[in-house]
């Protein structure tokens, strides 16, 4: 069953301060895997794609590995800023079907000063 | 912002009632997906249209269902409304074509079953 799990579910860091992000898939066969980010009540939007040869992409302050081998990707986030906060979303993609992106159920991220 | 736009924003129902969504997709993309996200969860699929035809389907009933126009945008369409349908309602657009196909989302409806 293709499955994309992430943890841990919320999170709560001091400004400035570093963080890392999990996501784990079954998902099969590996497409790609994205990193959104959700601002509440907004829709996410797209921070890295990973394809199986990538094994680190940054964008910013944002730094996204995945280990293919064995289906984990992370999401580091550095100096974290109060704009920060946000559910970030891990979506895996499928190689196959027109229902072939799983989502994360997202981990709620809280920046305080 | 995406390009990809919703209306209404929010959306007050109550329960028994029909509801129709608007998407207007990004310039140059064929292909429009629904989500629907419970407070607190991921988005969940609930169908993909490509040049006017349904092309997937997640686990909705049938009283969810959905037209895509000929400039590509969208409707969503639930009848019979219930409490749990109570979300929030993204569509995303994406170009079928493209090597990575990312989906870009719209901003959301809101939509509250009383």
């Amino acid at each position: 069953k293709n499955q994309v799990e992430q943890s841990p579910q919320s999170l709560i860091i001091l400004e400035g301060k570093n963080c890392t992000l999990q996501c784990n898939y079954t998902v099969s066969p590996f497409s790609n895997l994205r990193w959104y980010k959700q601002d509440t009540g907004r829709g996410p939007v797209s921070l890295t794609i990973m394809t199986f040869s990538e094994n680190t992409k940054s964008n910013g302050r944002y730094t996204a590995t995945l280990d293919a081998d064995t289906k984990q990707s992370s999401l580091h986030i550095t100096a974290s800023q109060l704009s920060d906060s946000a559910s970030y979303i891990c979506v895996v993609k499928a190689q196959t079907g027109a229902n072939n992106l799983f989502f994360g159920t997202g981990t709620r991220l809280t920046v305080i000063p | 912002e995406t390009g990809v736009t919703q209306s209404p924003t929010h959306l007050i129902k109550t329960r028994g009632q029909q509801v129709t969504l608007r998407c207007s997709s990004q310039s140059g993309h064929n292909t429009v997906s629904w989500y629907q996200q419970a407070l607190g969860q991921g988005p969940q699929f609930i169908f993909q249209y490509y040049r006017e035809e349904e092309n997937g389907r997640g686990n909705f009933p049938p009283r969810f269902s959905g037209l895509q126009f000929p400039n590509y945008s969208s409707e969503l369409n639930v009848n019979a409304l219930e409490l749990d349908d109570s979300a929030l309602y993204l569509c995303a657009s994406s170009l079928a074509s493209g090597v990575s196909n990312e989906q870009f989302f719209g901003p959301g409806t809101r939509l509250t079953v009383l």
